[in-house]
């Protein structure tokens, strides 16, 4: 099935430090949305990006929509246990519906 | 918590069988979405429903259906169920049909084991 290029894979970060994560497609989208999964729940939507070089932040969260609509970033400072969990981003092409084709996920582990 | 809600929450069940997933929308939400997470895939598009209506149809077997019912709740029907069918199956729901800052929610989902 289609997938996002998602890097890194994982990540094994101490608490306080920033973290870095990117998406980037082969194809345009309309839509970028950064979601976080912990285990056994359902994906819960952190961040959502309508345009083109749109800069959004919730909190220490902070994701960008590439100018190209073929990528976008999620940067976490300061991280803390609680971020924890598997971050996935989606992209959305209207052309397509509504339907949203994910990354393969990072995986973050924060030590404390 | 999302506002999206799906039972059963596990499934457990034999190869050959035929189970129905259930989901309830957020209320207000017409689009039903139903994806598949699984250990080699990822998280996969199945099929989306529109204020009853079909929509779009993703990686979506044919041993696999879906259907929304009048009051906007949605089941998925899998059957002749395989081993490779174990995964976990979310449903998801936004206000619109699609574009503009539509917004998908997910509900916790339901884990399928075929034994």
């Amino acid at each position: 099935g289609q997938q996002l290029n998602q890097s890194p894979q994982s990540m094994f970060i101490q608490e306080g430090e920033d973290v870095s994560m990117n998406c980037t497609s082969s194809s345009i989208f309309n839509t970028w949305l950064w979601y976080k999964q912990d285990p056994g729940e359902g994906p819960v939507l952190l961040i959502a990006l309508y345009k083109a070089g749109e800069l959004t932040s919730n909190g220490r969260l902070t994701a960008q929509f590439g100018i190209t609509r073929k990528d976008s970033f999620l940067n976490i400072s300061a991280s803390i246990p609680s971020d924890v969990g598997i971050y996935f981003c989606a992209g959305r092409d209207h052309n397509q519906g509504g339907k949203l084709i994910f990354g393969q996920g990072t995986e973050l582990s924060v030590k404390p | 918590d999302s506002g999206v809600t799906q039972t059963p929450k596990h499934l457990i069940t034999a190869t050959g069988q035929r189970v129905t997933l259930r989901c309830s929308p957020r209320s207000g939400d017409l689009s039903v979405y139903w994806y598949q997470q699984s250990l080699d895939q990822g998280l996969q598009f199945l099929i989306q429903y529109y204020n009853g209506e079909e929509r779009a149809k993703g990686n979506i077997l044919e041993r696999f259906s879906a259907q929304q019912f009048p009051d906007l709740h949605s089941e998925l029907n899998l059957s002749s169920l395989e081993l490779g069918d174990s995964a976990l199956y979310f449903c998801a729901s936004s206000f619109r049909l699609a574009g503009g800052t539509d917004t998908q929610y997910f509900g916790p989902g339901t884990r399928l084991t075929v034994l």
